[in-house]
């Protein structure tokens, strides 16, 4: 069964260093989505791909964060620095698009120290 | 943008009997509502869905009833199981935006 790839499973950083976390969609998933979840809480959109293209970034804090999707497959989320209010599970989702089911890879659980 | 609340946040039952989890939203053009299963540790999986056009929609023990009048969907759980223990999120979208998750409820099925 196609899964959504994500990698690394967890990270450790220091506040201010650079992080970064990938992700491989289902094959033939034209929309990527990367969330990150508190714990205790729902999921929350950073931003939505559309093919390469960002669809929806509102959500995502541009001081630090970046997100690509250059060839519009695989996609990369960056934090730099990371601050300790970072910590927390990063979860990317790939769908065909429109109102479909988007399916959610493992997640990265971040830790800040 | 879209709302969605979501009631109660934590809820126990004995096996075998009935839950029931609650969501509103905000926005009178969503027209897909889907219902996902974090188990500890997990992934969020989807477990049920339904579109604007359908009032209720039921999978084996599991269901959901949709009011657009009122803006509100339910899950229905029946003959619950210690492995229905789970978090569950309620979701919707708005036109091309992605999903808007509920706050969750922590489901607790006692043997």
């Amino acid at each position: 069964e196609a899964e959504v790839a994500q990698s690394p499973r967890y990270k450790i950083t220091e506040k201010s260093q650079a992080v970064a976390f990938w992700c491989d969609p289902i094959s033939g998933h034209a929309t990527l989505y990367w969330y990150r979840q508190i714990l205790g809480q729902g999921p929350e959109l950073l931003v939505q791909f559309q093919d390469e293209s960002v669809v929806d970034d509102s959500q995502l804090p541009k001081d630090r964060f970046s997100a690509e999707r250059l060839k519009g497959v695989d996609s990369t989320l960056k934090i730099q620095p990371a601050e300790l209010g970072d910590s927390a599970m990063y979860l990317c989702a790939s769908s065909l698009g429109g109102n479909t089911e988007a399916f959610f890879g493992q997640g990265t659980r971040l830790t800040v120290v | 943008g879209e709302n969605v609340e979501q009631h109660p946040s934590t809820l126990s039952v004995q096996e075998g009997d009935s839950a029931v989890i609650k969501c509103t939203y905000s926005d009178s053009a969503s027209n897909y509502f889907p219902w996902y299963k974090q188990e500890l540790g997990k992934r969020p999986q989807l477990i049920i869905d339904i579109r604007s056009n359908v009032g209720e929609k039921k999978d084996q023990r599991i269901a959901v009833t949709l009011n657009k009048t009122a803006k509100h969907f339910s899950l229905h759980i029946t003959e619950t199981q210690p492995e229905d223990s789970a978090v569950y999120f309620c979701a919707s979208p708005t036109g091309r935006r992605a999903l808007t998750f509920g706050s969750g409820t922590r489901l607790q099925v006692q043997p």
